[in-house]
């Protein structure tokens, strides 16, 4: 069976300080990877994904995430967090269906 | 403009009463879902159409009874809430329910307050 852990339950950075948002799956196989943002009262927005070939892959919003095949780790990074990107963050799997991590919530600090 | 649209995005309905929410994806998918999310716990997925039949069925209480006409609108019929089941509903549409390179799209929800 699959799983996905977000090790962080909530995490505050200041404006315009780099982010990394952790995310640890089993499966398996190599499984399709993704991220998704939800802010507060809306629905889930993908910001990327991970289906094969280069490790790093780039989503929206400045938002990128490297697949580490050895750490079963797909973690998304932010070099500079704007406040808007205050929102909870959501790891996503898809072995045999999609399963989704707990989310982090993320706080930015002005 | 997420592709998937719900309606309504706020409901308050009473125990007794029955109501319905509604899911429409223009997005030309094969797939579609309902998840709930709760104040505090995971996404829970509730139901998957394929094609518009029902390939799973997560032991969701019968009060809760899903329809899909056709490949881009799904309901949810609510009949006999509890309080417990105010929630966020989101609703999600995917190529398909099973294969490679899926992806799941999102609606923008509906909120759900049984009082």
């Amino acid at each position: 069976a699959q799983s996905v852990t977000q090790p962080d339950i909530h995490i505050t950075v200041s404006e315009g300080a780099s982010l990394e948002l952790r995310c640890n799956y089993s499966y398996g196989a190599t499984p399709y990877l993704f991220w998704y943002v939800q802010s507060p009262g809306q629905g889930l927005q993908l910001l990327l994904k991970y289906f094969s070939g280069d490790t790093l892959v780039q989503g929206i919003k400045g938002f990128e995430a490297e697949f580490k095949r050895s750490q079963s780790s797909f973690n998304l990074r932010k070099p500079s967090v704007h406040w808007s990107d205050a929102a909870e963050y959501f790891c996503a799997v898809y072995g045999q269906n999609f399963v989704f991590g707990p989310g982090t919530r993320l706080s930015v600090l002005p | 403009e997420t592709g998937v649209t719900q309606t309504p995005r706020h409901l308050v309905m009473g125990m007794t009463n029955k109501k319905s929410l509604k899911c429409e994806q223009h997005l030309g998918h094969n797939a579609m879902y309902w998840y709930k999310q709760s104040a505090k716990k995971p996404l829970e997925l509730m139901f998957v159409y394929s094609l518009e039949e029902r390939v799973e069925n997560n032991s969701v209480p019968s009060r809760f009874s899903p329809e899909c006409p056709n490949s881009s609108h799904l309901f949810l019929h609510l009949h006999t809430l509890q309080p417990e089941d105010s929630a966020l509903y989101l609703c999600a549409s995917s190529q398909g329910a099973r294969g490679a390179g899926n992806t799941i799209y999102f609606g923008e929800g509906s909120w759900l307050t049984v009082v």
